[in-house]
């Protein structure tokens, strides 16, 4: 079946890097995007990025150009989302989803949508 | 980028009707889609391009466009149901993608 499988929880400080990974299983990976979510406690959810899994090409918010990179690796069905200069309100569940290949941006999840689990991210010194 | 707003909250009760709104000039030029999210979980997308209903989702969810404004209905609300709702949209003027501020129901 469709899934999304993420990597563990993080611990990090301000100004480090987290890698985050998204390994895909039950479709055919390079048919489909990757959108990138947060959700910082208690707030709502926001929309990241998306990366094409065929070509690799991107699509980042505004707010996080420069500062985010999502990569894909075909050879294990898996997507990573990697973000440098943490700071405090970088704390946040980041989920993956499969969302459509198209580059023109109208929603985050294709249908049937497949999210991954969530990876807690925690920044603190 | 474009901005939606919805309430923060909206409660009912048992075998009523909620509505929450969603609006920003995001609409009509753009599809609204809908995803539940409860506590600890991933969010699932409960309607797709203003009014189309995903498969296995509850026929009780229903969704409305009108103007700037777009509106998710739940008939006969259930305790189930109680989650946080998000509206989802695209702005095109950067090929972006934008959240609600999400709606809490509360089903009393």
């Amino acid at each position: 079946q469709l899934q999304l499988v993420q990597s563990g929880a993080e611990v990090k400080k301000p100004g480090a890097s987290v890698k985050v990974s998204c390994k895909a299983s039950g479709y055919t990976f390079r048919r489909y995007g990757l959108s990138w979510v947060r959700q910082a406690p208690g707030q709502g959810l926001e929309w990241m990025g998306w990366i094409s899994a065929d070509n690799g090409k991107t699509n980042y918010a505004q707010k996080f150009q420069g500062r985010v990179t999502m990569t894909t690796d075909t050879s294990t069905s898996t997507a990573y989302m990697e973000m440098r200069s943490l700071r405090s309100d970088d704390t946040a569940v980041y989920y993956c989803a499969r969302a459509p290949i198209n580059t023109t941006m109208i929603v985050v999840a294709t249908l049937p949508d497949c999210w991954g689990q969530g990876t807690l991210v925690t920044v603190s010194s | 980028s474009y901005e939606l707003t919805q309430p923060p909250s909206v409660s009912v009760s048992p075998g009523q009707t909620a509505r929450i709104t969603c609006s920003g000039d995001a609409f009509p030029k753009q599809h609204a889609f809908w995803y539940q999210q409860k506590p600890g979980q991933a969010p699932v997308m409960v309607i797709f391009k203003d009014s189309e209903r995903p498969s296995g989702i509850p026929e009780r969810f229903s969704g409305s466009s009108s103007g700037t404004t777009v509106m998710l209905t739940i008939s006969g609300v259930q305790a189930e149901d109680e989650a946080d709702y998000y509206c989802q949209s695209a702005d095109s003027s950067d090929n972006s993608l934008v959240f609600g501020g999400g709606t809490k129901l509360t089903v009393l």
